[in-house]
């Protein structure tokens, strides 16, 4: 099945520090990635899509200076928080959907990042 | 406008018995929806898709839905619930001219008893 790597899966810094979060598509290509971020027991909020050769489309409220998206080639996304302060503290999830079979493709999860900044 | 919502955020049930966890979606053209899994600090598993192929949709684990028009719904079951289904559960829609974004409902927390 279709696979996704997200790297680091865990993140421990000080405030301050940037943080950079890699999203691999394995077996498929994905001209569009999505970046997610998780509260405890909520739901994922989008933050942004991210296009394949093209800026990022950001959702309402989320700072595109804050979050810096990278999507370099088709198997590839990164997402970096910059200077990252404690409310950036969360789980950070990533998603692919495959650029070939039709609109009613499903995403395809990472395992997400745990980033804590102390 | 257009919505998912799941009644009950917190399911429980005991070993064996019916899990039934519900969906219901908001908007005048059927979306195609999704079922995920979540376990505890990992990303989301798909269980199942709806893609209008066929109502009744069978997905991993031993997990069906069952698309209802009528009802704009699309409630998951699995017929005996079993220890290890425990976990987080996510409906999500993928609506028409929504530009490929999946709106995602609360989740619902399942747990399982001995």
């Amino acid at each position: 099945g279709a696979v996704v790597s997200q790297h680091p899966s865990r993140v421990i810094c000080k405030s301050g520090t940037s943080v950079k979060i890699e999203c691999r598509s394995l077996d498929f290509q994905a001209t569009t990635m999505f970046w997610y971020r998780q509260f405890p027991k909520q739901s994922l909020m989008l933050m942004a899509t991210s296009n394949e050769g093209s800026k990022a489309t950001y959702e309402q409220g989320v700072e595109k200076d804050k979050f810096l998206i990278n999507h370099a080639s088709l198997t590839l996304s990164t997402l970096t928080v910059t200077s990252a302060h404690p409310e950036d503290s969360s789980f950070y999830i990533c998603s692919a959907r495959p650029s070939t079979g039709g609109d009613n493709q499903p995403q395809h999860f990472g395992d997400g990042t745990r980033l804590s900044i102390l | 406008a257009q919505s998912v919502t799941q009644l009950g955020s917190h399911v429980s049930v005991s070993e064996g018995a019916l899990v039934l966890l519900r969906c219901n979606y908001s908007s005048s053209v059927p979306p195609y929806l999704f079922w995920y899994v979540q376990y505890p600090n990992q990303g989301l598993q798909l269980l199942l898709k709806y893609t209008s192929a066929a109502t009744l949709v069978k997905g991993i684990n031993g997990f069906e839905a069952e698309f209802k028009k009528s009802e704009t719904s699309f409630h998951l079951t699995k017929p005996s619930a079993h220890m290890s289904d425990a976990a987080e559960y996510f409906c999500a829609a993928l609506f028409s001219g929504g530009y490929n974004k999946l709106i995602f409902g609360a989740g619902t927390r399942l747990a399982v008893h001995p």
